[in-house]
């Protein structure tokens, strides 16, 4: 298995709901990340994971909590979320805690009404 | 922390064309730099990566060349197809910093 999955695809959720997007990988990555990435944006890093512990929070809100249960699962829980905050989420993992040989996911399409 | 600068934003070649883009960076300690091209409403998926130990790398229409002397370093694409329109992304990292600093993209179009 040689892919990151993100589930689910799409979501819509109003700004009072709590909702969570996963990630999951079995290459034996051990660092994965989040990503946020707006149209016609590049990808803005959120959080990082090394060895299933947080070791980058590029000053994201607190509004948006990372969990790795494991070396394979990655979640993010959305709370209180902004219209603003819509945009495609993005995981990514690599081998070690090095940048090389990312794999992306192919994204949570979030919208937030 | 580490800028990536990437001309032009928008590319427009004819089928059969070269096309050519360019990043800086500004991190000296930046070793690594990967290529993406990511298609509308798909995940940018790595086209080609180059190390700070080698000046060129080739993949069959596909090059990357590095200056580190001059913190840039540049994609081409030959003998260009309709399929290659996307936005492409540069990258640049540091072995310590395991996160990716993006480019801002540019939109590529061939025409046939």
């Amino acid at each position: 298995d040689t892919e990151v999955t993100q589930t689910p695809k799409h979501l819509v959720m109003g700004m009072t709901n709590k909702k969570s997007l996963k990630c999951e990988q079995h290459m034996g990555h051990r660092a994965m990340y989040w990503y946020k990435q707006k149209a016609k944006k590049p990808p803005e890093l959120m959080f990082v994971y090394s060895y299933e512990k947080l070791s980058i929070n590029e000053s994201v809100p607190s509004r948006f909590s990372p969990e790795c249960p494991n070396s394979s699962l990655l979640n993010l829980h959305l709370h209180a979320l902004q219209p603003e905050d819509s945009a495609l989420y993005l995981c990514a993992s690599s081998p070690s805690a090095e940048a090389y040989g990312y794999t992306f996911g192919s994204g949570t399409r979030l919208t937030v009404v | 922390g580490e800028n990536v600068e990437q001309h032009p934003s928008t590319l427009s070649v004819q089928e059969g064309d070269s096309a050519v883009i360019k990043c800086t960076y500004s991190d000296s300690a930046s070793n690594y730099f990967p290529w993406y091209k990511q298609e509308l409403g798909k995940r940018p998926q790595l086209i080609i990566d180059i190390r700070s130990n080698v000046g060129e790398k080739k993949d069959q229409r596909i090059a990357v060349t590095l200056n580190k002397t001059a913190k840039h370093f540049s994609l081409h694409i030959t003998e260009t197809q309709p399929e290659d329109s996307a936005v492409y992304f540069c990258a640049a990292s540091r072995n310590s910093g395991y996160a990716l600093n993006f480019g801002k993209g540019t939109s590529l179009l061939v025409t046939p």
